[in-house]
């Protein structure tokens, strides 16, 4: 049974500092990984996709890296601003076909990020 | 492009009443998941369809929890009767999904069911 765990639960930093967020995960044999934001409130924004076959991505001053062979992926803010702060979550699909493609999300990282 | 639309936003109702939540996806969108996210967690899967076929309800609680996409295009998910651990963000998100290929899966903003 894949299980996702995001360490973490939560993180203060002072604006401007770079940071990282964990996921793990316990079955390596996964489709893709996404990061998302949610906001207090709100429904999920998509961040970052990541497919099996790719290592990282990068949108702005987001970077996410993937290494399945260790189960981990991380969520790496560059000069962090009180705008990014908010619930992180990271989730992984292990198939379409034969899992349906749901996301099984990890419990979340809250980001506070003080001016 | 429009996104997922959900309603309704928020919704309170006392226990063993009934509640239905409608949702929309991004127009061609084949692939529409509902979830339920308990405070503090992650959001679950409660079922996903494909078009109008179901594809993953297993961990919907069908004694209560209903779900039907007609026509391929809007579902509506229902609660009947409600118990207090329902109270939750359900969201509903769909996805492009051609051939073997996966792509993202787009979130609407959730309906907020508190029971009391």
């Amino acid at each position: 049974k894949q299980e996702v765990t995001q360490i973490p639960a939560a993180l203060s930093v002072p604006e401007g500092e770079n940071l990282v967020l964990n996921c793990s995960f316990t079955d390596s044999a996964i489709y893709n990984l996404q990061w998302f934001r949610q906001d207090p409130g709100k429904g999920l924004t998509s961040l970052l996709l990541i497919q099996s076959s790719q290592r990282e991505q990068t949108s702005g001053r987001l970077n996410a890296s993937l290494d399945k062979s260790s189960g981990r992926s991380t969520l790496y803010i560059a000069a962090s601003q009180p705008g990014d702060s908010a619930t992180y979550l990271c989730a992984v699909q292990k198939g379409i076909y034969n899992q349906g493609g749901k996301l099984i999300f990890g419990q979340g990282t809250e980001l506070s990020v003080k001016p | 492009e429009a996104g997922v639309a959900q309603s309704p936003r928020y919704k309170i109702i006392e226990k063993r009443q009934s509640v239905a939540f409608w949702c929309n996806p991004i127009s061609g969108h084949a692939t529409l998941y509902w979830y339920q996210q308990i405070l503090g967690q992650g959001p679950k899967l409660l079922i996903q369809f494909q078009n109008n076929g179901v594809v993953d309800d297993s961990q919907l609680p069908k004694d209560r929890f209903s779900a039907e996409r007609l026509k391929g295009v809007d579902s509506t998910l229902k609660i009947q009767p409600a118990k207090l651990e329902d109270s939750a963000v359900y969201l509903c998100a769909s996805s492009l999904v051609w051939r073997r290929t996966s792509y993202e899966q787009y979130f609407g903003p959730g309906t907020r069911l508190t029971v009391t």
